[in-house]
């Protein structure tokens, strides 16, 4: 089945680590998301790839890297920088035209700060 | 810029009733409209989607009818079940990103 894979489903950091979370899709999909979700708050754009080997910042990129180094993988990497990363982050991926289509989402990975 | 406006929540209803969550949008061009759900500790999925002014999206028995003079796409569903509790999400897409409201949590009790 196509779809869109992200792992772990529950992280733990502790403070002044990195971690790095898996996004991994099968629908051929060119562009990827990376969202985050607080309560209350509806989904926050963090980083987004139209291809690969190139990305943009979204509106909360701070705290947060990315690669794109092959189009069925976006890894996000939340560093030590990102002074408040407990949330639940959901990857998402587009194929068709641009405007025209729906996002395609994973099932997320909560993280929690310990 | 562009942007969802979604009413917010939590929505409780009995089982059977009538269920409208109204959304609004600002857009430059001529953006693509989407109705997501998410159940606890999951991932969004599509529910419904209308990519021009006047197409109806439907699915499941929920629709939402693209209504470009007063800019909305509000959901309905004539009689909910215990099973469409969940949070909808409102959102649009008009080129390479998806903007998405804040969400509205609905509970339908028995």
């Amino acid at each position: 089945d196509g779809g869109i894979t992200q792992s772990p489903k529950y992280l733990f950091r502790k403070e002044g680590q990195n971690v790095t979370l898996s996004c991994e899709q099968n629908l051929n999909h060119d562009a990827m998301y990376w969202y985050r979700q607080d309560p209350g708050q509806g989904l926050r754009l963090i980083y987004y790839s139209q291809i690969v080997n190139d990305f943009q910042k979204g509106d909360i990129a701070e705290g947060y890297s990315v690669s794109r180094e092959k189009k069925e993988s976006f890894p996000l990497t939340v560093t030590s920088a990102q002074k408040n990363p407990t949330a639940f982050y959901l990857c998402a991926s587009n194929g068709g035209i641009p405007g025209r289509t729906e996002a395609f989402f994973g099932q997320g990975t909560r993280l929690t700060v310990v | 810029g562009d942007s969802v406006t979604q009413m917010e929540g939590p929505v409780t209803l009995s089982e059977e009733a009538f269920l409208t969550i109204n959304c609004t949008y600002t857009a430059t061009g001529y953006p693509s409209l989407f109705w997501y759900v998410q159940y606890p500790g999951e991932g969004l999925q599509l529910l419904l989607k209308a990519t021009k002014a006047d197409d109806k999206g439907s699915n499941k028995g929920f629709e939402a009818t693209y209504r470009k003079e007063t800019t909305s796409f509000h959901l309905e569903k004539g009689s909910v079940q215990v099973s469409d509790s969940a949070v909808y999400f409102c959102a649009l897409s008009t080129g390479n990103q998806f903007y998405f409201g804040t969400g509205t949590s609905l509970t339908v009790i028995p």
